[in-house]
């Protein structure tokens, strides 16, 4: 399986902590994805990172990339309530005409208040 | 924009009947559209890619026979569970690969065989 890990698994934290979250990865990529998903529901894309970068922003969510070690990690700042939910990293790899996103094992965040 | 619709969002079926989920991208075509499986705390696994017009590709160990995808147009990809078990209740989940956005996800279905 080319799946990736994550770790935690799962992690609670009281609103206004940081959360970090980590994932590993395989194989070589193109780009790596991050993914939020409340329960029961669908994924909403959170933020990419292409495999030339380092490191991105996107309001209070900061992602890492280390090719080198095939890591990735998601800090969510200032987390809220709302942001409780299940985190996904996804590595994309082009192979022949489609793009495939192999997903990490998920880290299932609680924000309590 | 680049917005996937999925339904149902939830179906009970009993036995040995066949259920169809459907993947409608709304505001953009979509020539390849991906289907996925999700067990309970679990991540998503890919079961097949859906290509327009022609036939879907599997992952290994997923059974086309049982599993049928059918992508007629640029706009909705179908999967249907032939024969369900209690064993295919699971929580099936498209997406359609969109340029500019990347992937987009439909709101998933909810399957569980009685």
């Amino acid at each position: 399986s080319q799946q990736g890990e994550e770790d935690p698994q799962a992690l609670s934290i009281q609103e206004g902590e940081n959360a970090t979250m980590n994932c590993s990865y395989k194989t070589s990529i193109n780009n790596l994805q991050w993914y939020r998903q409340n329960s029961g529901r669908g994924l909403v894309h959170l933020i990419l990172i292409r495999s030339n970068e380092r490191e991105k922003h996107s309001g209070r969510l900061r992602v890492t990339l280390d090719t080198s070690k095939k890591s990735s990690s998601l800090l969510i700042t200032a987390s809220r309530a709302a942001d409780t939910a299940s985190y996904f990293c996804a590595t994309v790899r082009n192979t022949g005409t489609a793009s495939k996103l192999t997903f990490g094992t998920g880290t299932r965040l609680q924000v309590t208040l | 924009g680049a917005v996937v619709s999925q339904h149902p969002s939830r179906v009970i079926c009993k036995s040995g009947t066949s259920v169809k989920i459907e993947c409608r991208s709304l505001d953009f075509q979509a020539t390849t559209m991906f289907w996925y499986r999700q067990f309970p705390k679990q991540s998503l696994m890919l079961m097949a890619t859906s290509n327009e017009g022609s036939k879907a590709t599997y992952e290994q160990g997923v059974e086309k026979d049982k599993f049928l995808i059918n992508h007629a147009s640029l706009t909705l990809s179908t999967l249907t569970v032939t024969s369900a078990h209690p064993e295919d209740s699971s929580f099936y989940i498209c997406s359609a690969l969109y340029r500019d956005y990347g992937y987009t996800f439909g709101s998933g279905t909810r399957l569980t065989v009685v």
